[in-house]
């Protein structure tokens, strides 16, 4: 099954930076989500984005739809060290009453330093 | 509180053994999924069931089976089957509506069940 480009697949930064990542695909989504996992748990849902061209904010995050309806960004202001994890996009494609399946991303790992 | 449990949390089994997860939401969801990952991947889908009695393929079904007899409940059993059954294994839930409402096609994920064969 067809898994979506996350770029970059890692990242160091230090407390207080700004974080950007990305993430693309060959086909269209009409939903984009994105998630964090924490080590040994099961993803956390950040944000949904239903339309092309939205810009959603949850805090200190912020995440768009791009245009094409091929990618999505999320952004992340004043990192702390709490936001380390693993991010995951995932698109979807729903149809009216059918609970459809996610793609994901393969994952942008973030670490914090102080 | 509602929510995803999934049980055990940690599961070791010997090779040649088949292996049942279990997996309860009690959020009034139609849909259940199963999810597998492995060390530094995304997830991949197993199974899903928009609604009891009826599930579907995903992407890697082979070795796998489910069943959906009840609302909250979605057990994935790993065969003997299955060539590499050691994987982090996530269960989740989503709502399924005639009409998409805000939130209503987002799937939320359980605390997982992280399976070793030896």
């Amino acid at each position: 099954g067809q898994q979506l480009n996350q770029s970059p697949q890692s990242m160091f930064i230090q407390e207080g930076e700004d974080v950007s990542m990305n993430c693309t695909s060959s086909s269209i989504f009409n939903t984009w989500l994105w998630y964090k996992q924490d080590p040994g748990e099961g993803p956390v849902l950040l944000i949904a984005l239903y339309k092309a061209g939205e810009l959603t904010s949850n805090g200190r995050l912020t995440a768009q739809f791009g245009i094409t309806r091929k990618d999505s960004f999320l952004n992340i202001s004043a990192s702390i060290p709490s936001d380390v994890g693993i991010y995951f996009c995932a698109g979807q494609l729903y149809r009216s009453g059918t609970a459809s399946k996610l793609t994901f991303g393969t994952g942008t790992r973030l670490q914090v330093t102080l | 509180d509602g929510g995803i449990t999934q049980s055990p949390k940690y599961l070791f089994r010997k090779e040649g053994q088949n292996v049942t997860l279990s997996c309860e939401q009690n959020l009034n969801h139609d849909a259940m999924y199963w999810y597998r990952q492995d060390p530094g991947q995304g997830l991949r889908l197993i199974y899903y069931s928009q609604i009891v009695n009826d599930f579907q393929k995903g992407d890697i079904a082979e070795g796998y089976s489910v069943s959906r007899e009840k609302k909250e409940s979605f057990p994935l059993t790993v065969t003997s089957a299955q060539k590499n059954p050691t994987a982090f294994y996530l269960c989740a839930s989503s709502p399924r509506s005639g009409r998409r409402t805000s939130g209503s096609y987002e799937q939320y994920f359980g605390p997982g069940t992280r399976l070793t064969v030896t």
